[in-house]
């Protein structure tokens, strides 16, 4: 069956200017999850969806950074104003309620020059 | 805080040699407990998860982790490495039993050479 899809899987943009990340979970999986991968670094933890709520936002690294999730499914993840340090490899992951093993996408790698 | 560690940020290892790749965490109520993989060009991989029960549980490719609560680790280990192991691993603890939040170590790459 079709796993976690994200796209664009690369972007370059100029600094300043606003992106958009799309996630494409599993089919039927209510957890969805974002992850900011920067070079040589574990994973951040950014955001957590059930359903289409997000309870936390606490891990968003600033205001520029936002998430949504519409009919359970597809996600988005907005970085507004993008600067330098925005520049990392973000990864979705999907997972049924409860489940704890999470599936993760291919990644978008985003570069702010 | 929660945290996990991985002292170890590169490891080389021969083809048929073992491995242990070392976790540590840091949490304050049961942790949940996972090893994931991710070879070039490749998503991460689910390895092996611990909840309870049995501390040495049985992951895919013939990897296995032990839990100690003791030490707070949760060491990987494969008796015999393939050289389609070469990859980074990376091991994670799941916040709570919803799993609404999760804390990753910062990866250990390993290298095998034939």
């Amino acid at each position: 069956g079709a796993g976690v899809s994200q796209s664009p899987s690369n972007k370059v943009t100029e600094k300043g200017k606003d992106v958009e990340l799309r996630c494409d979970p599993i089919s039927g999986h209510t957890a969805l999850y974002w992850y900011r991968q920067s070079l040589g670094q574990g994973l951040e933890f950014l955001i957590y969806f059930q359903g289409n709520s997000a309870p936390d936002k606490s891990g968003l690294p600033s205001d520029r950074f936002s998430a949504e999730r519409t009919g359970g499914s597809v996600s988005t993840l907005t970085i507004q104003r993008t600067q330098q340090e925005d520049s990392a490899v973000y990864l979705c992951a999907s997972s049924l309620k409860g489940a704890g093993e999470q599936y993760f996408g291919p990644g978008t790698r985003l570069t702010v020059t | 805080a929660q945290s996990v560690t991985q002292p170890d940020i590169h490891i080389t290892v021969s083809e048929g040699a073992s491995l242990e790749l070392r976790c540590n965490y840091s949490y304050g109520a049961t942790p949940y407990l996972f090893w994931y993989v991710q070879s070039p060009g490749q998503g991460l991989q689910l390895l092996l998860k611990y909840f309870s029960g049995d501390t040495l549980v049985q992951g895919i490719k013939g990897f296995e982790a032990e839990f100690k609560r003791s030490q707070s680790s949760f060491n990987l280990r494969k008796p015999s490495v393939h050289w389609s192991d070469a990859a980074e691993y990376f091991c994670a603890v799941g916040a709570s039993y919803n799993f609404n939040k999760f804390y990753f170590g910062s990866g250990t790459k390993l290298n095998v050479k034939p």
